[in-house]
Parts: structure tokens; sequence; C-alpha cells
């Protein structure tokens, strides 16, 4: 079965770092995706990790162990901009796409 | 811009009525999908095409159907929606199926049957 566990909701204060943890467990694994979805819009692109170990990208980066079923996405230097919901995905064995129920971030002032 | 589109924006829909959502991709893309995204539950995969004249069903598959006639254009169909059937639905496309490709989204079509 497919089982990705994320915190529902996170609050984190303007110019602090914050790190959203996804914990799985799935049916093969062949990579792991963040991905950012603002109020009303559609998920968009962050990070994609299949090798243990850190991937940065400017403010944001993001870890993965592939023994342990665990991730994490580090958010560095939080802007207002930055409150959203943040969606970890698993590609399985199958190469579908299976998410977490995400994780609503508050950045405040 | 490139990426894709879906119409309608949103719908509110009449329980039994029959309904099309559209999406429309410009990238070439060769693999397509559809979600629905409820409140508590994430997004869930509907149904998917690996290429066109090919089709699959994901997790959530019931009471939904599609079709992939050509690369750009993969459109959902409600035969007879009913109030289960509300939902923000998006579309994603990659760039090949079978491997680890980014998914790209749609920006979605918020659907409320009554």
């Amino acid at each position: 079965g497919q089982n990705i566990d994320q915190p529902t909701e996170m609050t984190a204060t303007e110019g602090a770092i914050v790190q959203i943890n996804c914990t799985y467990q799935t049916s093969g694994f062949n990579g792991l995706f963040w991905y950012q979805q603002h109020a009303g819009e559609a998920p968009t692109f962050l990070s994609y990790n299949v090798l243990d170990g850190l991937e940065e990208k400017g403010r944001f980066s993001s870890f993965l162990s592939r023994s342990k079923g665990y991730s994490y996405l580090l958010l560095k230097e939080l802007q207002m901009k930055d409150s959203a919901s943040y969606l970890c995905a698993v590609l399985n064995s199958g190469y579908a796409l299976n998410f977490g129920k995400g994780t609503s971030l508050l950045v405040t002032p | 811009i490139a990426g894709i589109t879906q119409a309608p924006t949103s719908q509110i829909l009449a329980a039994g009525r029959r309904m099309t959502l559209r999406c429309t991709q410009d990238m070439r893309h060769n693999a397509m999908y559809w979600y629905r995204q409820d409140l508590g539950l994430g997004l869930r995969l509907i149904h998917y095409s690996n290429t066109a004249g090919t089709t699959g069903k994901g997790e959530v598959p019931d009471g939904y159907s599609v079709s992939r006639a050509n690369t750009d254009d993969f459109p959902l169909t409600l035969a007879s929606a009913v109030p289960s059937q509300t939902s923000v639905y998006f579309c994603a496309s990659s760039d090949r199926a079978g491997a680890a490709e980014t998914q790209y989204f749609g920006p979605g079509t918020r659907l409320l049957v009554l």
C-alpha cells in the first residue's frame, strides 16, 4: 500500500528557517518530489530527490533518506509569499505519483 | 506561453448531468494525468494516459472516463454527475511515462455538483 505522512499545518516567522518532514511507505520507489501550492492555484514543482542526501536550490533544500523512508523540505529566509501548502509525492515502482495530504505553512510577520 | 490549459475554470452542475472537463497541453508531452483534490485527502489520480491512444485507471476512476485521441488533448467526462464528485480537478502532463519525469499541472477546474 501507499502511506505518505506529513504534518497538516506549520507556522513560522518571516526570516526564519522551517523544516517540513515527510515519511513514506510505498510499493517501490523511483524518487520523491516536493511541490508548492498556493491557495486556489495549481501545484508547482520545487524539487526532486532519488539518491540519498541534500539537494539545494536557492532558499529551498530537500533531503532524502531511502533507508528511513524519510524526506524533508528546508525553507530558509522565509518570506510572506512562502505561505502555501507543500506537497510531498513519491514515485512508486509503477511510476505513479502518490501524494501526501500536504502541509499548510503560514509565515507570520 | 507554453503550458497546460483547462476549461471551464469553474462549473456548477446538477446531479445526473453529463460534463466534460477539457485539458490541453502544448509541450508535446507524452503522458497526461487527471487528479482530483479534496480537503483532507490530497491529490488522487483518477485516470492517466502514457501516450496518445492509450489510457489507464488511477486510484479513483469510478464515475469518470477519459480519451486520448491526440497528444495535446485529454478530456475527462463525468457521465452522470453525483455530489461526491464535487472537487477541484487538475490535469497534469509529463514528458515521458515510465520515468522519473516532473509533472506539470494546469490551473484546475472547480466543480460543484448539486
